[in-house]
């Protein structure tokens, strides 16, 4: 089974400034990769995902990357703002093409103004 | 845009008392899951359910955990007889398909055992 690898545990960033969360994969046959934030009080709320026939993927100011070869995925978040606060998510699917998703253990991102 | 619903937002119980969390899926999503994160730490699966039935489990959810659509809109998650480690933020989630899709999650009940 799928096991998730999430860094740093928390991060502080300057406003304006870049954010990069890494996430390491321990099944080379998964292909879907979500990222969640998680603001305090509710629950996870999925802000991109990349599915494994892509190397990169941008929404924005939010990007993942992928590199199969390494089996890891990493979140950047540009021109970070006070907003993104929050905790974020990376998960993966438990095998492939199953619906048990893993999740790492979060990263604590602040943006101080 | 469509939310999940969770309902109440706060319980508190007696260690050994049976308790019942509610959810309200998105109207036209056919997976539903629960999922529980304790205090700290990383959101954990417990269940899928899909056309009336289980389709995957976690370790966590063991004999004293059901889950239950009782009607075209409730999704429910018992626990029969609540342990202290059972104290936990439980998500319910649905999608529209079960595999690779997008989750979305409910605000949470904070269960709190005494």
């Amino acid at each position: 089974g799928e096991n998730v690898e999430q860094h740093p545990s928390t991060l502080s960033v300057q406003e304006g400034d870049s954010a990069v969360i890494k996430c390491t994969y321990s099944d080379s046959a998964s292909n879907y990769f979500p990222w969640y934030k998680q603001e305090l009080g509710k629950g996870p709320q999925l802000i991109i995902d990349i599915r494994s026939n892509v190397g990169e993927k941008k929404d924005q100011r939010i990007a993942v990357t992928l590199n199969k070869t390494a089996k890891h995925f990493s979140l950047h978040i540009t021109e970070t703002q006070p907003e993104d606060s929050a905790v974020y998510f990376c998960a993966a699917p438990k095998t492939v093409n199953n619906n048990d998703m893993r999740f790492g253990a979060g990263t604590r991102l602040t943006v101080k103004p | 845009e469509p939310e999940v619903t969770q309902t109440p937002s706060h319980q508190v119980t007696q260690m050994g008392q049976e308790v019942i969390l509610r959810c309200v899926p998105i109207s036209n999503h056919l997976y539903f899951y629960w999922y529980r994160q304790i205090l700290g730490q990383k959101v954990e699966f417990l269940v899928s359910f899909y056309n009336n039935e289980i389709s995957e489990k976690s370790e966590i959810f063991d004999d004293q955990f059901s889950v239950e659509r009782p009607d075209g809109s409730n999704f429910t998650l018992k626990i029969r007889s609540t342990k202290l480690e059972d104290s936990a933020m439980y998500f319910c989630a649905s999608s529209w398909m079960g595999i690779n899709e997008k989750l979305f999650f409910g605000s949470g009940t904070q269960l709190s055992v005494l």
